[in-house]
C-alpha cells in the first residue's frame, strides 16, 4: 500500500520532444507528490511538487499531471533538452511524515 | 546559503576501519536525513532527526551511528561495514517534518567499503 509505481523505467526522446514519465500509487492518504531530478554523481534535486486538490502545476517546461480518481501522477517535460537527460523518480507522502516514499526512477535520455 | 554539504565526496574504507561522514546545511533547518542509494535504484531512507533528537531509524544496523551534534551539522559513524554497503550516502534537509515539506540533498558521499 506504500508503494508507488513508476514507468516507464527508461525513455529515450528527440531534442524538442515531450517527455512523459507516469506514476500511480494505492494510498489515499498520500498528499504530497514531488518529483526529484537526479544527474550522475549529484543528488536529488526537486523539481516540482503537487498536492491533491490541484490537478495541474506547471513551473517552465515541467507539467505535473495528477488525476486523483485515478491514482495517477504524470510528469510532462515539454521541448525536452539533452541536458534534460538524468534519472527522474516520483514520491509521495502523507499528512505528518517525515517520509517519502519514492518510486524505482526513470532514466531519461534526450537525443540531439 | 542553500545548500547541503557533505564530506568527503569519496571514502574507501576496509571492513575493519571507523569513519566518519559529515553533513551541514545553513539554512536553519530543523529536520535532517540519512538516505543510502545502491546503483538505480531510488534513496532509501536510513536516519531521520528532527530538532536535533532521532526521530526515525529505519531498522539500520548497529555498524552505522549517526550523531546531531547541533541544528547544522549530521554525522554519520561507520565501524566494521561490509562490502554490500558500498552505496552513495546522502543528507538532506527540510524546515521541518511533516508531509509537503522540501527536502534539499546533499551531493552524496561515495563510498566503497573493501
Amino acid at each position: 500500500q506504500q508503494q508507488v509505481k513508476q514507468s516507464p523505467q527508461s525513455l529515450i526522446v528527440q531534442k524538442g520532444g515531450i517527455s512523459i514519465i507516469n506514476c500511480a500509487y494505492e494510498n489515499t492518504a498520500f498528499d504530497y507528490f514531488p518529483w526529484y531530478q537526479q544527474f550522475p554523481g549529484k543528488g536529488p534535486a526537486l523539481l516540482i511538487a503537487i498536492r491533491p486538490d490541484v490537478s495541474e502545476k506547471k513551473e517552465g517546461r515541467f507539467t505535473i499531471s495528477f488525476n486523483k480518481s485515478a491514482k495517477q501522477f504524470s510528469l510532462h517535460i515539454m521541448d525536452s533538452q539533452p541536458g534534460d537527460s538524468a534519472t527522474y523518480f516520483c514520491a509521495a507522502s502523507w499528512g505528518g511524515s517525515e517520509k517519502l516514499v519514492f518510486g524505482k526512477g526513470t532514466k531519461l535520455t534526450v537525443n540531439p | 546559503d542553500t545548500e547541503v554539504t557533505q564530506t568527503p565526496k569519496h571514502l574507501v574504507m576496509g571492513m575493519t576501519n571507523k569513519k566518519s561522514l559529515k553533513c551541514e546545511q545553513h539554512m536553519g533547518h530543523r529536520a535532517m536525513y540519512w538516505y543510502k542509494q545502491k546503483a538505480k535504484k531510488p534513496p532509501e531512507l536510513m536516519f531521520v532527526y528532527s530538532y536535533e533528537k532521532l526521530s526515525i531509524n529505519e531498522s539500520v544496523p548497529s555498524r552505522f551511528s549517526p550523531e546531531c551534534p547541533n541544528s547544522s551539522l549530521l554525522n554519520l559513524h561507520l565501524h566494521a561495514l561490509q562490502p554490500e554497503d558500498s552505496a552513495l550516502y546522502l543528507c538532506a534537509s527540510s524546515q521541518d517534518t511533516g508531509t509537503g515539506r522540501e527536502q534539499f540533498f546533499g551531493p552524496g558521499t561515495r563510498l566503497t567499503v573493501l
